[in-house]
Order: C-alpha cells, then sequence, then structure tokens
C-alpha cells in the first residue's frame, strides 16, 4: 500500500535560518511527489511538485525539494526562513496508475521572530 | 478561473439532521476528490471521481456517507443521518489527469 510518513510533528526554527521538513515515502513505480501547505482555516495550497528531472525542485515562497530516489525521501527546504512561512505542511504521492494523492499527517513549522 | 468552489464554508448541524455538502471542480478537470480531516486522523481520502464516474469509496466511512457527481461540473458529499463524530473540515479537490490537485477552501461541518 501506498504511504507518506512526515516524521516530525513540529519543526521549529529561527526566523532567517535554514529550514528543513523531512518526507519519505512508499510508493510502487516512479511517484509523482508534492508538498502543500495550509495556513489557518484555509485549504491546502500547492507548494510544489516533482515528476521527473532534476532532483532539486524550485516551488513557490522560495521553497525548494530534493527527491533522493535511494533514500525515498522528498524533504521540503528553505534557506531563510520567515515567521510567515508558519503554517502547516503536508507532503504527498502519488500512484500515478491509481490516480489517488496519498498525505503524510503533516508537520506544523513555527517559525520565531 | 474560480478555483474549486465548496459550499457552505461552515455549517452547524444537530444530530441527526442530513448534511449535504457542495463543491464545482475546475473546468476541464476529470478527476475529483473528497478528503476529511480531523486532528485525529489527518486528511482522509473518502472517495473520487474520474469522469463523473466513482472510481474508488473505499475511505467512505460509513453507508451514511454517498457521494454523487450527476456532471462535470458539481459533486455532492451527503451524510444522513449526521453524528458528531463527522464534524471534521471536508476539502474537495479537483486535478486534470493526475497533474496535481487543486483543493477548495473546504467546509467546515460541526454536528451538534
Amino acid at each position: 500500500a501506498q504511504s507518506v510518513a512526515q516524521p516530525e510533528d513540529q519543526v521549529n526554527v529561527a526566523e532567517g535560518n535554514p529550514l528543513t521538513v523531512k518526507c519519505t515515502y512508499s510508493v510502487s513505480g516512479n511517484p509523482y511527489l508534492f508538498w502543500y501547505v495550509q495556513y489557518p482555516n484555509r485549504g491546502l495550497q500547492f507548494l510544489l511538485k516533482y515528476i521527473t528531472g532534476d532532483n532539486l525542485v524550485k516551488g513557490s515562497y522560495g521553497f525548494e525539494a530534493e527527491f533522493n530516489k535511494s533514500q525515498t525521501s522528498f524533504h521540503l527546504k528553505k534557506p531563510s526562513a520567515l515567521v510567515s512561512d508558519s503554517a502547516l505542511y503536508f507532503c504527498a504521492a502519488l500512484n500515478t496508475g491509481f490516480q489517488k494523492l496519498v498525505f503524510g499527517t503533516g508537520t506544523r513549522l513555527l517559525v520565531s521572530p | 478561473d474560480a478555483g474549486v468552489i465548496q459550499s457552505p464554508r461552515h455549517e452547524v448541524t444537530e444530530m441527526g439532521q442530513e448534511v449535504t455538502l457542495r463543491c464545482k471542480p475546475i473546468s476541464g478537470h476529470d478527476y475529483l476528490f473528497w478528503y476529511r480531516q480531523t486532528m485525529m486522523r489527518g486528511l482522509e481520502l473518502l472517495i473520487y471521481f474520474n469522469n463523473n464516474v466513482p472510481i474508488d469509496d473505499s475511505g467512505m466511512p460509513e453507508d451514511r456517507f454517498s457521494a454523487k457527481m450527476p456532471n462535470a461540473s458539481f459533486s455532492t458529499l451527503k451524510i444522513q443521518p449526521s453524528e458528531p463524530r463527522d464534524s471534521a473540515v471536508y476539502f474537495c479537490a479537483s486535478s486534470f489527469g493526475g497533474s496535481g490537485y487543486t483543493f477548495g477552501s473546504g467546509t467546515r461541518l460541526t454536528v451538534v
């Protein structure tokens, strides 16, 4: 069965510092991988996706993610965190054969001033 | 494009009542998904449609839940009868060929 793991419930980082939110996946074949962000009382917003090609994917708001096939990981990164980045982040994987996006449990990012 | 539109944004109902949630997907998208989000269980896929046909409803929790998609521009999720444990945020999302989902703003359901 497909699954996505986000091992950290919460990540704390000071503004201006780099941040990493971890994600590993278990999906057969070559999955599509996504990161979404959710602000309070809002829906999920697309940040970035990996389908094929360069392992480093750049997305919205200065975020990027690194695909590592051998480690089955897709960690979200940002060189310099902002307080406004504080939100709930979801990693997701899509097995294109099933067209079903499977989400991780989410990681709350808290950026302190 | 107005994106995926869900209504109502908030719904408060009494236990035992019927609740209908509505979703208008993005025009041209051929997949539609219903998700439920709770603190305890996170994001759960309830059901999804391809070209208006239900493909996988294995996530629908009970027979009290039903979903329809009568045409390409409209879908409903119905709970009858509703129970307090159904309280959650329900999201609709649509996509074209699996290229990425666009989510609606969600319906916050409270059953008292």
